[in-house]
């Protein structure tokens, strides 16, 4: 079954401690992923793309990495405006153009 | 800088009302999508369309019909809402071009509630 697991849930931080939130996934030929971040109440709002496996994308204080069976996102040095959750999505052979999304990871940095 | 908007941000609805959600974007898109977000169950496809006229089964789209006439522009229609209905309704749309997969960019959502 295809499917996509984020972790952790949930994830707090102090500003300025940086870490990484995981994406892995189980598809049947892998054609692209999305990273999205989220703030409470509205909109999934597109960070990167990834398609092949050892690919990086960065923004600010966001990077993005994938393999054959995960990816990454790396945050450095957060601040509190960081807070947010953070969705993954992936896109399949076959899905046309369905994403299937992870739950997400609600990231808090505090001050 | 891709749009779409959603033609409410909150609605309260009665048990049986039909309701009409739209979505309009703005960058000529060939793709649009209706997904819902519930706690704990993520972000769900209700329906897709790839061109006018055109539409798509997603994974839930019991109760659900969807309406292109336009390019421009993706109604979400509840036949006859139920309170398990109650949710954030959010439209996303996309390009569609031969052999590529491109990102989906949404709209701020629609927060239904039916009572």
């Amino acid at each position: 079954e295809d499917q996509v697991t984020q972790s952790p849930e949930a994830l707090r931080l102090q500003e300025g401690e940086s870490s990484s939130l995981n994406c892995s996934y189980t598809v049947s030929g892998l054609r692209g992923l999305f990273w999205y971040r989220q703030d409470p109440g509205k909109g999934p709002e597109f960070l990167f793309t990834l398609y092949s496996a050892g690919e990086e994308k960065e923004k600010e204080r966001l990077k993005a990495t994938l393999t054959k069976k995960e990816s990454f996102l790396h945050i450095t040095a957060p601040k509190p405006e960081d807070s947010a959750t953070y969705l993954c999505a992936v896109q399949f052979s076959g899905g046309y153009n369905k994403l299937i999304f992870g739950a997400g990871t609600r990231l808090a940095v505090h001050p | 800088d891709v749009k779409v908007t959603q033609s409410s941000r909150y609605l309260v609805k009665r048990t049986g009302e039909k309701v009409f959600l739209e979505c309009v974007q703005d960058m000529d898109h060939e793709n649009m999508f209706w997904y819902r977000q519930d706690p704990g169950l993520g972000l769900r496809l209700i329906y897709f369309s790839y061109d006018v006229k055109m539409k798509e089964k997603g994974d839930i789209p019991e109760g659900y019909s969807v309406s292109r006439e336009k390019k421009e522009r993706f109604s979400l229609i509840l036949e006859s809402a139920s309170t398990n209905q109650t949710s954030m309704y959010l439209c996303a749309s996309s390009y569609r071009l031969a052999g590529g997969f491109y990102e989906q960019y949404f709209g701020p959502g629609t927060r239904l509630t039916v009572t």
